[in-house]
């Protein structure tokens, strides 16, 4: 079964804290998305990754790092939390090209607190 | 730019009543058209989709029909079920475009 891992499920961190939100997909997909989720304003795209090495900024970067080294994974660091980024953060991946749908494969989640 | 919009909930049906939820999009083109739906505790799964003018995407009983000349690609089902409640979220891919844009989402609620 494809899948898509968010490696934590609940994070509280404090104001001011470095935080790592990491994701993996197993699908060899090319494209992978950082989104936050917040009630009344949907799905928000903060990041985005054509392939390996490469980036590039949403709709609402400010505050927000990525990093993809391998393909397969794909790392949302906020340098200094605020709790303005409390949120549901959501990562996702598709297959590029063909003829392939452009179906996005979601995550569980990361339900990230900042105190 | 491409956007979305998409009936506010929450909407609170009785079991075997009949469903449409609205959603309505600003797109040039001819975009690609998603319904995703978000049970309690999950991320988001595609449920239908369509991709070119009059097609009918169907999944689960739910059905929409993209509508170009009234811009639009509601979500119907004519009788949910409990396990149909969830959030459920509107999106398109513009013509040539990256991104995928979202709708507000619309959260169902089903009563036995």
């Amino acid at each position: 079964d494809v899948k898509v891992t968010q490696s934590s499920r609940y994070l509280v961190k404090r104001t001011g804290e470095k935080v790592f939100l990491e994701c993996v997909q197993d699908m060899d997909h090319e494209n992978m998305f950082w989104y936050r989720q917040d009630p009344g304003l949907g799905l928000r795209l903060i990041y985005f990754s054509y392939d390996v090495k490469m980036k590039e900024k949403g709709d609402i970067p400010e505050g927000y790092s990525v990093s993809r080294e391998k393909k397969e994974r794909f790392s949302l660091i906020l340098e200094s939390a605020s709790t303005n980024q409390t949120s549901m953060y959501l990562c996702a991946s598709r297959k590029q090209g063909g003829m392939n749908t452009g179906e996005l494969f979601f995550g569980e989640g990361s339900r990230l607190t900042v105190l | 730019g491409d956007s979305v919009t998409q009936m506010e909930g929450p909407v609170t049906l009785s079991e075997e009543a009949f469903l449409t939820i609205n959603c309505t999009y600003t797109a040039t083109g001819y975009p690609s058209l998603f319904w995703y739906v978000q049970y309690p505790g999950e991320g988001l799964q595609l449920l239908l989709k369509a991709t070119k003018a009059d097609d009918k995407g169907s999944n689960k009983g739910f059905e929409a029909t993209y509508r170009k000349e009234t811009t639009s690609f509601h979500l119907e089902k004519g009788s949910v079920q409990v396990s149909d409640s969830a959030v459920y979220f509107c999106a398109l891919r513009g013509t040539g475009g990256f991104k995928t844009i979202f709708g507000a989402g619309t959260r169902l609620f089903v009563k036995a």
